[in-house]
Formats: structure tokens, C-alpha cells, sequence
């Protein structure tokens, strides 16, 4: 099983639409990240969590939100979906590895949304 | 703003060929640098991570060093393969900030 595992890995919707895309970790790391790839933009944060209590928005968080329900799981929210948020979402989640720095990211297999 | 340039953004060798994969940051205070390789539709795979202190890390036929003067990483693959076609990817971070910057990566094909 894989270590960071995203569900759905591809979802349709339209217009308008709540989203959640869930995330869950078996490597009891304490950071967890969400990111979305478009083609030649390439990776960009959205929302990252350092623990259940502490939620960061990264560079991109407009119109979009996150819940941290429990150190493992990490859940990115469009609470009303547009096309150009069409894109490939990643969860990630890092090691605190102290000091001031991210720790090596390991990363699930990626979510597909299409909004319509 | 960081900005991350990797350079070729296409390469195509043929197999058993040494490469050199391209990586600058705009900021050249680097303070962790991680290589990934990713295949299409796929998740991003850590290569190499090299941490503050260090310059240089390896992984079987990978060699990943970091120039902290200039913000200037390479990646070396040793007699590469066909198995190795992917993109791969580059990402830094700052001292003081908790965010990787990501480069567009470098489409790598190994032709048999």
C-alpha cells in the first residue's frame, strides 16, 4: 500500500460544485501539503499543516480550504468549483527535520479534477 | 519571489549515455534542495535530498550536487537507460521558509 494515499484519484464535476479531495499518511510525519500541477506552471502550493492545529495558506489558497482531521489526514475542500481549477492536486507530507527547513517531501499519486 | 529555472526542459540521449540535468534558482540562498522524478500521471518520487550542510548527495547511478555561491544544482545520470525516461523535477527552499519552489522539470527520454 502506497505510504501517501489520495482518493479520488480522478473526479468529473461541474460548475458550482463542493469538492473534497482526501488525503491519509502511514508515514506518522506531521507535515502535509496540498499542491496543484498545471502544464507549464508547474507545482504550486496551496495549503500546508504542520499539526492538527496549525493550517498555512500557501501561495494559491484562493477558493480554496483545508481540514486537518487527525495527524494522518489531510483534506482540501473547493467549496464552489470553477474550470480553472482543472488540474492535477497532490498531497505531500515531510518530516519535522528541526531548523528551518521542509525535510524531504514524499508525495501520493496525484488526484485528476476536471471542472466542466 | 524564488524562481526556479531547469534547463534543457527536453532531453533525449541514447542509452548508456552520461547526462546532466539543470537546476537555478533566482535566490541563491538555498537551504534544502530536493530532486524528484516523475512519470505521466504519476506522483513525484523523491531522488535526492541535499540538506543544509551538505553539497553533494549519490544514489546508485544518481549524483545530485547543490552550488550555494552561484544557486546552481545539477543532477547526473551514469549510464542511463530506457527505464529512466521521465520528468524530473527540481525544488528549493530558503532558509526560513517552509515552502519548496518548484522548477517545470526536464522531459528525459532514453532511446534504446
Amino acid at each position: 500500500d502506497a505510504d501517501v494515499t489520495q482518493t479520488p484519484r480522478n473526479r468529473i464535476t461541474k460548475t458550482g460544485k463542493r469538492i473534497m479531495l482526501e488525503c491519509s499518511q502511514t508515514k506518522g510525519h506531521d507535515r502535509m501539503y496540498w499542491y496543484r500541477q498545471d502544464p507549464g506552471l508547474g507545482l504550486r502550493l496551496i495549503y500546508y499543516s504542520f499539526d492538527v492545529k496549525d493550517i498555512n495558506k500557501g501561495e494559491i489558497s484562493d477558493g480554496y480550504s483545508v481540514s486537518r482531521q487527525a495527524q494522518a489526514k489531510f483534506s482540501l475542500s473547493l467549496e464552489s468549483a470553477i474550470p480553472n481549477q482543472t488540474a492535477l492536486y497532490f498531497c505531500a507530507t515531510s518530516d519535522f527535520s528541526g531548523g528551518q527547513n521542509t525535510g524531504e517531501l514524499f508525495f501520493g499519486e496525484g488526484s485528476r479534477l476536471t471542472v466542466l | 519571489k524564488q524562481e526556479v529555472t531547469q534547463i534543457p526542459a527536453a532531453l533525449s540521449v541514447p542509452e548508456g549515455e552520461n547526462l546532466v540535468l539543470n537546476c537555478s534558482f533566482t535566490d541563491s540562498a538555498i537551504y534544502n534542495l530536493q530532486w524528484f522524478r516523475q512519470d505521466p500521471g504519476k506522483g513525484l518520487t523523491s531522488l535526492l535530498l541535499i540538506q543544509s550542510s551538505q553539497r553533494e548527495q549519490t544514489s546508485g547511478r544518481l549524483n545530485a550536487s547543490l552550488d550555494k555561491s552561484s544557486g546552481r544544482s545539477t543532477l547526473y545520470i551514469a549510464a542511463s537507460q530506457p527505464g529512466d525516461s521521465a520528468t524530473y523535477l527540481c525544488a528549493g527552499s530558503g532558509a526560513g521558509s517552509y515552502q519548496l519552489t518548484f522548477g517545470k522539470g526536464t522531459k528525459l527520454s532514453v532511446i534504446p
